[in-house]
């Protein structure tokens, strides 16, 4: 059974850039969702996708857009970058909508923005 | 606005002493609980969950939550800590309906186990 995946590991960016973020789902979960983890703070829900669609969105703007494939791999996109956009991204694959059972976690995508 | 809080930031046990992680959230309808671990250098992972029925969850590694609605709280024990246990801890909550959903993380827990 694969694990979550996510790339790359580490990513520099400058103000105003953009940039796409990408995860692959563990075997089998049709459900991926992304986090933004501040440092020293829990993480933060961006969105979720189901079945190729959002099914639940975070307090985020939107510049911070995604998508889902049909294998359910995902990509987190973020337009005009802000240095407040620094942090660890996570990407967590689940079976079924959000409700449902535990989500699984990929080592996240460490983003810094000069 | 949905929050949770988590009450202690930091804490310091020996090894066999008892341990209790307060957790509290701020929702009226219906939630789910979690906690979820990450030990170090690794990637988060589920402790326990709460969806319905008992409100004493048992999780992993003996560790046991207790849902208390009339106080919103989510509550993380385990009787006797080890070494092992040393870890960051959050508890979670999601809340809403079919596409509406949030799933809001507290500030986590570090917790230190001496030996």
């Amino acid at each position: 059974e694969t694990g979550v995946t996510q790339s790359p590991t580490h990513l520099i960016k400058t103000r105003g850039q953009q940039v796409t973020l990408r995860c692959s789902s563990q075997s089998g979960h049709n459900t991926v969702s992304w986090y933004q983890q501040a440092l020293g703070q829990g993480p933060q829900f961006i969105f979720q996708y189901y079945r190729e669609e959002e099914n639940g969105r975070g307090n985020f703007p939107p510049r911070f857009s995604g998508l889902q494939f049909p294998n359910y791999s995902s990509e987190l996109n973020v337009n005009a970058l802000e240095l407040d956009d620094s942090a660890l991204y996570l990407c967590a694959s689940s079976l079924g909508g959000l409700r449902n059972n535990e989500q699984f976690f990929g080592p996240g995508t460490r983003l810094t923005v000069l | 606005a949905q929050s949770v809080s988590q009450h202690n930031h930091h804490v310091i046990l020996s090894e066999a002493a008892s341990l209790e992680l307060g957790c509290n959230y701020s929702y009226g309808g219906t939630v789910n609980l979690f906690w979820y671990v990450q030990y170090p250098g690794q990637h988060l992972q589920l402790l326990l969950k709460y969806f319905s029925g008992d409100p004493l969850v048992k999780g992993i590694k003996g560790f046991e939550a207790e849902f208390i609605k009339s106080k919103f709280s989510f509550n993380l024990r385990k009787p006797s800590v080890q070494w092992s246990d040393t870890a960051e801890y959050f508890c979670a909550v999601n809340a809403g309906t079919s596409g509406t959903y949030k799933y809001i993380f507290g500030t986590g827990t570090r917790l230190k186990v001496l030996a």
